[in-house]
């Protein structure tokens, strides 16, 4: 079992639609991360959280500890949101989930 | 400010062949992170330097694979003798500090094709 789980692996929506993509780890972490891949291959860091919520924008990103789980959401959903997101965890060596495909038609 | 860079963008080699990649930080930061991202596949975690500490080897998949860095700047991965499944993207990624607390910045990647 990878230390890393997202799901879903695909994920098509119709613009303004809102997005949930989940992610469950395994191993102790100080933080988890949110990272979005652009189709040109750019990564961004979305989000960094050790506890609770933020939100920026449209984006909102939610973390359980105890649970091992965080879910990333997206709210009115555009076709530029399409990318691929991907949860990290861990320290200084950060294991990575293997992404989510996100494909949003106009 | 400027971002990570990462030179060179892409790099087509024979088999057999040594290759250096280099990445500039972003200037103050002190933690500097090598990632590589075989196609269709995630990110996996290589090497890591914080500051002037010993680097954190544990990712490199074969004594193929080296890494230095000169103080908090520049960085270099030298892959060795070359091998088709080196193929890849080679991403580098700085931040203030290590440890999984602090965002991290990734530069554009290197797409290494050994043939």
């Amino acid at each position: 079992k990878n230390e890393v789980e997202q799901s879903p692996q695909n994920l098509t929506a119709q613009e303004g639609e809102f997005i949930t993509i989940n992610c469950s780890y395994s191993v102790g972490i100080s933080a988890l991360h949110w990272l979005q891949q652009h189709p040109g291959g750019g990564i961004v860091s979305l989000f960094m959280l050790s506890s609770g919520k933020k939100k920026h924008g449209r984006l909102i990103a939610t973390i359980n500890i105890q649970e091992k789980h965080s879910s990333l959401h997206i709210t009115a959903s555009h076709p530029r949101d399409s990318a691929v997101y991907i949860c990290a965890v861990g320290n200084n060596d950060m294991r990575f989930g293997a992404g989510t495909r996100l494909t949003v038609k106009p | 400010g400027a971002g990570v860079s990462q030179s060179p963008s892409n790099k087509v080699t024979e088999k057999g062949k040594d290759v250096e990649l280099r990445c500039d930080p972003i200037s103050g930061h002190t933690a500097l992170y090598w990632y590589r991202q075989r196609l269709g596949q995630g990110l996996e975690f290589l090497i890591y330097f914080q500051g002037n500490s010993a680097p954190d080897k544990s990712g490199l998949p074969s004594d193929r694979f080296s890494a230095e860095r000169t103080g908090e700047s520049v960085s270099t991965l030298t892959i060795q003798r070359t091998q088709q499944e080196d193929s890849a993207v080679y991403l580098c990624a700085s931040s203030y500090r290590s440890g999984g607390s602090y965002e991290q910045y990734f530069g554009p990647g290197t797409r290494l094709t050994v043939t």
